[in-house]
């Protein structure tokens, strides 16, 4: 599995843009980076992934650098709901163990009223 | 509301003893997955089933067992609990199990071993 730094916590201000940076230097060709988020005393959530080209959703978007090194969640304007911890999961598109999701720290954002 | 559905949400036991946890996946997934979570080892793959069949096995003990059964609902059964196992056990589903499908997540059953 590619290995992910994220910084442990981030804080913003409510209305306000998020960018959450991931760095996945060891990633390969075929792995999809995906984000999900965790709220407290809930399950993971979905919110975005992507290949190479940039992707949006109602959610947030997702910006992938040109050598997929490293990747940017961005949530154009943060709510209190959107606090919780964001996890950057590079996932092998080859069968095998790939089919599991390997969860790191992730980064707790902290989003202030 | 993910769709998938655990029971019990939480489960109060003594060391040495046995439970089973149980996962209703979103209507029409075929494939489950079970997550570990605890304070100090973070969500932690455990293993995911594909109609009834073991895909792929992650960090999972001798001492725990899963199935999928016919109607595509899931147990995870942990027995000679220890104090360790005390952590928040998750289930997902996903439609069939591919890679880069989107998993939905349960609210989890918070396990404490005493």
């Amino acid at each position: 599995d590619a290995k992910t730094t994220q910084p442990n916590s981030m804080e913003s201000n409510e209305e306000e843009p998020v960018h959450l940076p991931c760095n996945h230097s060891t990633i390969s060709g075929t792995d999809y980076i995906h984000w999900y988020r965790q709220l407290p005393s809930q399950g993971p959530e979905y919110v975005i992934h992507g290949l190479t080209s940039n992707v949006n959703n109602r959610m947030a978007s997702l910006a992938i650098a040109e050598d997929r090194k490293s990747s940017t969640l961005i949530l154009h304007r943060a709510t209190l709901r959107d606090a919780a911890v964001y996890y950057c999961i590079p996932q092998g598109n080859s069968g095998g163990s790939n089919y599991k999701l390997t969860f790191g720290k992730g980064t707790l954002l902290t989003v202030n009223p | 509301d993910s769709g998938v559905t655990q029971t019990p949400k939480h489960l109060i036991t003594a060391t040495g003893q046995r439970v089973t946890l149980r996962c209703s996946p979103r209507s029409g997934d075929l494939s489950v997955y079970w997550y570990q979570q605890s304070l100090d080892q973070g969500l932690q793959f455990l293993i995911q089933y594909y109609n009834g069949e073991e895909r792929a096995k992650g960090n999972i003990l001798e001492r725990f067992s899963a199935q999928q059964f016919p109607d595509l609902h899931s147990e995870l059964n942990l027995s000679s609990l220890e104090l360790g196992d005390s952590a928040l056990y998750f289930c997902a589903s996903s439609g069939s199990g591919q890679p880069n499908e989107k998993l939905f997540f349960g609210s989890g059953t918070q396990l404490s071993v005493l």
